[in-house]
Formats: C-alpha cells, sequence, structure tokens
C-alpha cells in the first residue's frame, strides 16, 4: 500500500506569511498532483509533477518534486484569505494510468 | 480538463435501503474513479471504473456492497447497498487521463 503522509495536518497563518506544506512517502510515483478543496465542493487540481526535481510555479505557489519522486512540497508565498482549504496530494502509480493514492491532507487557514 | 456532474448532490435515506449515485463528464476520460470523504478529510478510493467490465475495488470495498458501472467513457453509476449510518459520508466520482483528474462536485449522503 503506498502511503502519503502530509505535514503540517492543521495551519493556521495571518494574511501575507509564507508557508510550506510537505507530502513525504516510501513509494515513488510516477507523478505527484496538488489539489485544494473548498468545503462543499471536489478537489481542484493545482499542478502536476512528474518529473524528479521539478519545479513548477503557479503565481504565489511553488510546487516541487523530490529528486527521487518520492517526496513534494508546496510553497506558498504572501499567503491571502483565498488560498484558504484543504490541500492534498496525490500520488500516481508507476507505469501510467494508474489510479491515485491521496495523502492525509493538510487544512490551511489564512486570517485576515 | 473535464467538467463532472453528480446526481443527486445530497440525499437523506433510511438504513437498508440503496442509493445510485450518477457521476457525467462532458467529455471522454480514460479514467474513473469514486471515492469517499469524510468532511474535512482526505480521500479513500472506493473503485476504478472500467469501461465495459467489472470495477476494481480497493480493499474494504466489496462489489456486493458498492456495486459501480460505467458502460461507456463519460458516465458511471456508484450504488451504496443495504445502508447503514456507517455508510455516511461524501461520494465523489473523478474522471482524467493520465497526470490529471477532475472531480465531481460530491454526493453528501446522510442514511438514518
Amino acid at each position: 500500500t503506498q502511503l502519503l503522509e502530509q505535514s503540517p495536518q492543521f495551519l493556521s497563518i495571518q494574511e501575507g506569511e509564507n508557508l510550506t506544506v510537505y507530502c513525504n512517502s516510501s513509494s515513488v510515483f510516477s507523478s505527484l498532483q496538488w489539489y485544494r478543496q473548498e468545503p462543499g465542493e471536489g478537489p481542484v487540481l493545482l499542478v502536476t509533477v512528474v518529473t524528479g526535481g521539478e519545479v513548477k510555479k503557479l503565481k504565489r505557489l511553488t510546487f516541487q518534486f523530490g529528486d527521487a519522486r518520492k517526496d513534494s512540497s508546496l510553497h506558498i508565498t504572501a499567503a491571502q484569505p483565498g488560498d484558504t482549504g484543504l490541500y492534498l496530494c496525490a500520488g500516481e502509480g508507476s507505469g501510467g494510468y494508474q489510479k491515485v493514492t491521496f495523502g492525509t491532507g493538510t487544512k490551511l487557514q489564512v486570517i485576515p | 480538463s473535464a467538467v463532472i456532474s453528480q446526481k443527486p448532490s445530497r440525499d437523506i435515506c433510511q438504513r437498508g435501503t440503496s442509493l445510485t449515485i450518477q457521476c457525467q463528464v462532458d467529455s471522454q476520460v480514460t479514467m474513473m474513479f469514486w471515492y469517499r470523504q469524510q468532511p474535512g478529510q482526505s480521500l479513500t478510493l472506493i473503485a476504478t471504473a472500467n469501461q465495459g467490465s467489472e470495477a476494481t475495488y480497493e480493499s474494504g470495498f466489496v462489489i456486493d456492497k458498492f456495486p459501480i458501472s460505467r458502460p461507456n467513457l463519460t458516465f458511471s453509476t456508484l450504488t451504496v447497498s443495504n445502508m447503514s449510518p456507517e455508510d455516511s459520508s461524501i461520494y465523489l466520482c473523478s474522471g482524467g487521463w493520465e497526470y490529471e483528474q477532475y472531480f465531481g462536485p460530491g454526493t453528501r449522503l446522510t442514511v438514518t
């Protein structure tokens, strides 16, 4: 069973602060996806990283895939209240077209 | 990308009854999955819906309890059978391709 542990589990910060969310596993993934979910809605795909060491930026969000493709991080710069939500990483098994295993989740609250 | 709709959005059901949830995708997708989620928590994969063949179930989930159909590349159903209060949860379907997956808004099920 492929497990993905996220840390921290909860995070409450002031608007304007920076934060990093970590996603760790002992398994190798062919890709790693990050989602944000708001109450009452389904998860929304933010980014997919595929290559070990890959870094992708989405406005104030920076995503990195570990060199060994076992871990990933999400860094948010100057957090805003609109960033509030449940952040989920998800690893896709090797070989393509495989099921996705979701991480344990990080609840982020950005206080105005 | 893909837009996914689910019906019903929520329901309250009596124990012992069954509910069928429908999932419609606006484009043909390679993969479709069904998940269960408790509010504020991560997603647990129930099964992979395979087009034209039996679904592939994860450990702890069985076909008699959660029969799934996928007659084509854009539609799937999940039935929650012989419901008990423990089945109260949010049920989400997703569809997509390699490296990208899109989610419906979920069906909030309460079993009394």
